[in-house]
């Protein structure tokens, strides 16, 4: 049973806009969040984190956003570049068992020149 | 040198062969993974050693076989696999796999992409 949902496997956006990747979960003991992005044939790299204590946290043109009552987390770009194309992965995790992180499946983002 | 680099970038092998991937990290760090990522689906980890030692064998079948001989170094030993584990297998390592101070980043080599015939 998935934990992480990411349910856009896909987003186009457009250069300068602003792009929102989503990520939904279910498990309520989850406390710290990351997202991490991906280019092919590269390994996943680590971008921004929230623990469960704030509800934002930004980072230059990323910015992290967490609803705990809803169980959902949104990463902005503002403003997307064509660099931003890759795909990013939500991961979810108790920030007393980092043994543990689920991840979700990943959403390809694609910004447009 | 890359933080985490993983050999061999792409193996192909057949239902009878054995194989091993191996994994290095150059970062001091003390925990190890492997995550598996196949189509379309999320990446699901596989093993933690955590100072060398498992902590975390997420319900694997027994081909699939770790080894952690140290802190940098992690293999994974194959055997009589199935053309459903052909995937990316990814190696990743981190401070250590609990404590305060962990912010939980892993890092990641660029994995090994596995075809079984």
């Amino acid at each position: 049973d998935q934990q992480v949902k990411q349910n856009s496997p896909s987003l186009s956006v457009q250069e300068g806009r602003i792009s929102i990747l989503n990520c939904d979960y279910t498990n309520s003991m989850f406390d710290y969040f990351l997202w991490y992005k991906k280019y092919p044939a590269e390994g996943p790299t680590f971008l921004i984190s929230i623990s469960s204590i704030k509800d934002k946290n930004e980072d230059g043109r990323f910015t992290v956003f967490l609803n705990k009552s809803a169980k959902h987390l949104s990463l902005h770009i503002v403003p997307s570049q064509p660099g931003d194309s890759a795909v990013y992965f939500c991961a979810a995790s108790v920030v007393n068992n980092f043994n543990k992180f689920y991840f979700g499946s990943g959403t390809k983002l694609n910004v447009k020149p | 040198e890359t933080g985490v680099t993983q050999t061999p970038r792409h193996l192909v092998m057949g239902m009878t062969n054995k194989k091993s991937l191996k994994c290095e990290q150059h970062l001091g760090h003390n925990a190890m993974y492997w995550y598996k990522q196949s189509a379309k689906k999320p990446l699901e980890l596989m093993f933690v050693y955590n100072f060398k030692e498992q902590t975390e064998n997420n319900s694997v079948p027994s081909r699939f076989s770790p080894e952690c001989p140290n802190s940098s170094h992690l293999f994974l030993h194959l055997h009589t696999l199935q053309p459903e584990d052909s995937a990316l297998y990814l190696c990743a390592s981190s401070q250590d796999a609990s404590g305060a101070l962990n912010t939980g980043e892993l890092f990641f080599g660029e994995g090994s992409r596995l075809t079984v015939l």
